[in-house]
């Protein structure tokens, strides 16, 4: 079965500082893999999803991901913080017509 | 007007009492979801369903129902809330495989 790991519960950076946070799956068949942001009192809004089309995949609000078969990782990152970014991310990969979810990673912004 | 809204976004209650709490979309999907939320685990399935005649159990189905009153409808009922379903739960829909459209979500407390 699919499991999917993101290392770090909470990630702060300051303002303008590089964003990465860190997803791993455990399949060895590329599934699709998508990125999910959850502000404060909100649902899950989708910030992008690898397709199998490229391996770095744009996203919304200046994320990207890449996407690299033989680590099975899926990092998320955005060269310059911004406040409004502080939310709660999910990375989740596709398991037939089943997502499964990772744990989720806090992103603080600090001033 | 947003494409999935939940009902109620806010519900405190006590043990053993029922809930329900309801889901509409206006997406025109057949597949929808439901999902708890809790810290450090991500989102978990609860119960799915591919069509209006079709209802599935997901990975956490104990202690909820659900029904699926027309295509843009769809219900988890607690029967007998206890506190350890104090979560956040989400709805979703779908239309492929590869797609998830999220509500806002509902917290509920069970004290």
């Amino acid at each position: 079965a699919q499991s999917v790991t993101q290392l770090g519960s909470h990630v702060s950076v300051s303002e303008g500082a590089l964003v990465l946070l860190r997803c791993n799956y455990s399949s060895s068949v590329p599934p699709y893999l998508f990125w999910y942001v959850q502000y404060p009192n909100q649902g899950l809004q989708l910030l992008l999803k690898y397709t199998s089309a490229a391996t770095l995949v744009k996203g919304i609000n200046g994320f990207e991901a890449e996407f690299k078969k033989s680590e099975t990782s899926f990092h998320l990152t955005k060269p310059s913080a911004h406040m409004s970014d502080a939310a709660e991310y999910f990375c989740a990969v596709t398991e037939g017509w089943n997502f499964v979810f990772g744990p989720g990673t806090r992103l603080s912004v600090l001033p | 007007d947003a494409d999935v809204t939940q009902t109620p976004r806010n519900r405190i209650t006590k043990t053993g009492k029922r809930i329900m709490l309801e889901c509409s979309q206006t997406k025109g999907h057949d597949r929808m979801y439901w999902y708890r939320q809790d810290p450090g685990l991500g989102l978990r399935l609860i119960y799915y369903s591919f069509d209006v005649k079709d209802i599935n159990k997901g990975e956490i189905s104990d202690g909820y129902s659900v029904s699926r009153q027309a295509q843009a409808k769809f219900s988890l009922s607690l029967e007998s809330a206890i506190p350890n379903q104090t979560a956040l739960y989400f709805c979703a829909t779908g239309g492929s495989e590869d797609t998830r459209y999220f509500g806002p979500g509902t917290r509920l407390t069970v004290l």
